[in-house]
């Protein structure tokens, strides 16, 4: 049981180029998220997906795109990325609203 | 809008000490209310969750409790340990059919020998 698992765990990216962060969970949850984490802002939520082939916008949405396809899947896609997207990324899954488990994070520098 | 509060940001105290954490929203209307370590460079594992109909939740040396109509929540560690060195974040959860958070911006412990 690896609970939730995030790849790459680092990334660098140029201006410009797209790259998807992966996220996969083998718990069977329904919910799953994304959030960023920069300092002095915390934690912000960018999508989440109540279940398979529903998603929807959180907190921070703008240049990021997600789907699920699978209950144990849900990729994070930067479509162009900017300077700005610099931070950690974190997926979250839970079984309903109940105790969220996050992830260990993906630290993505964008140049 | 929710905002979540964690008040200090930094706490520094010596070993053994009881030790109480705060955390304040502004919207009463929430599902339930969560607490999280964080170790640095590393992800989220949580600690504590109370319902909204719940007053308290205790795990080993940690007691969370909960007081819905103030908008607060506190997080209390007992006799502390070099070891509950972290960010402690708390994060409320404002709807039943989500799993959506609202994250605080953390409080870092350190705890000296």
């Amino acid at each position: 049981n690896a609970g939730v698992t995030q790849t790459p765990k680092f990334q660098v990216l140029k201006t410009g180029q797209s790259m998807t962060l992966q996220c996969a969970q083998d718990m069977n949850h329904e919910y799953m998220s994304w959030y960023r984490q920069d300092p002095g802002m915390g934690l912000r939520l960018i999508h989440y997906s109540v279940g398979a082939g529903i998603t929807d916008q959180g907190e921070v949405p703008n240049g990021y795109n997600v789907s699920r396809s699978t209950t144990e899947d849900f990729p994070l896609r930067l479509l162009s990325a900017a300077p700005s997207q610099t931070s950690v990324y974190f997926c979250a899954t839970g079984q309903g609203p109940l105790e969220q488990y996050f992830g260990p994070g993906t630290r993505l520098t964008v140049t | 809008k929710q905002e979540v509060t964690q008040i200090p940001a930094a706490l520094s105290v010596p070993e053994g000490e009881n030790l109480v954490l705060n955390c304040s929203f502004t919207d009463s209307a929430i599902y339930n209310l969560q607490w999280f370590r964080q170790d640095p460079g590393k992800g989220l594992t949580s600690l504590l969750l109370i319902q909204s109909s719940q007053r308290e939740q205790t795990s080993g040396r940690l007691n969370a409790s909960l007081d819905k109509s103030s908008g607060r929540s506190t997080l209390y560690i007992a006799a502390s340990q070099p070891g509950d060195s972290a960010t402690y974040l708390c994060a409320v959860s404002p709807s039943s059919n989500t799993g959506k958070l609202i994250f605080g911006q953390g409080t870092t412990l350190q705890v000296k020998p």
